[in-house]
């Protein structure tokens, strides 16, 4: 079955540039997501990008996509203590049906 | 307006209760999801709903049944459930389920404890 993976934990100082990884298995995903979940909170949709996208652009937030190694990135610049959550990664296959990698932590320290 | 609302936001319930999830949403999505997510793991897909039909049932147990009253509610109802039920459980929407339109919203969730 499809498989997404991520890195457990990511560490940085406030106003450095986090980078959170994922790798996916499902080369038919069209859609591919960042949520960001913080302690006792919800899913908090970040962005997606298409699948026929290799970039896209929100503010702080820059998505790549490398279709051909299967590997998603999410890089927040000058990032804030407010930051300091889960990240989970998902692609859609099969219509709706999201997979989610493990998630990463990112604590960001003043 | 991407919001989905919960309640309650937590509960505690003895395995012999009965308790009910509410979700609710007024995006005129037409496809509510059910998930259960505990502690550091990714959330688990339990239901789908579409057009106020389950469409998916990721083998969940019977003591939890969801329903779909309307278009914009979904309730999740509890029954004699057993202490590893406790988690945080997210109701999330989405337009429908097609391409293009499956991008799921999520609420806030309800912290669920079972004793």
């Amino acid at each position: 079955g499809e498989d997404v993976e991520q890195s457990l934990f990511l560490s940085v100082r406030e106003g450095d540039s986090s980078v959170i990884n994922c790798t996916y298995t499902d080369s038919s995903s069209t859609y591919l997501y960042w949520y960001k979940q913080e302690p006792g909170a919800g899913l908090q949709l970040l962005t997606y990008i298409f699948s026929n996208m290799d970039m896209k652009q929100d503010q702080r937030l820059t998505v790549l996509l490398n279709k051909k190694d299967k590997h998603l990135s999410l890089r927040i610049a000058d990032t804030q203590t407010g930051d300091s959550a889960i990240y989970f990664c998902a692609d859609n296959n099969a219509g709706n049906m999201l997979t989610f990698g493990g998630g990463t932590r990112l604590m960001v320290k003043p | 307006d991407t919001e989905v609302t919960q309640t309650p936001k937590h509960l505690v319930m003895g395995m012999t209760n009965k308790k009910s999830l509410k979700c609710e949403q007024h995006m005129g999505h037409r496809a509510m999801y059910w998930y259960k997510q505990k502690a550091k793991k990714p959330p688990e897909l339990m239901f789908v709903y579409s057009y106020e039909k389950l469409s998916i049932n990721e083998s969940v147990p019977s003591r939890f049944s969801p329903e779909c009253p309307n278009s914009s509610l979904l309730n999740l109802h509890l029954h004699a459930l057993q202490p590893e039920d406790s988690a945080l459980y997210l109701c999330a929407s989405s337009q429908d389920e097609q391409q293009g339109r499956e991008t799921q919203y999520f609420g806030p969730g309800t912290r669920l404890l079972v004793l």
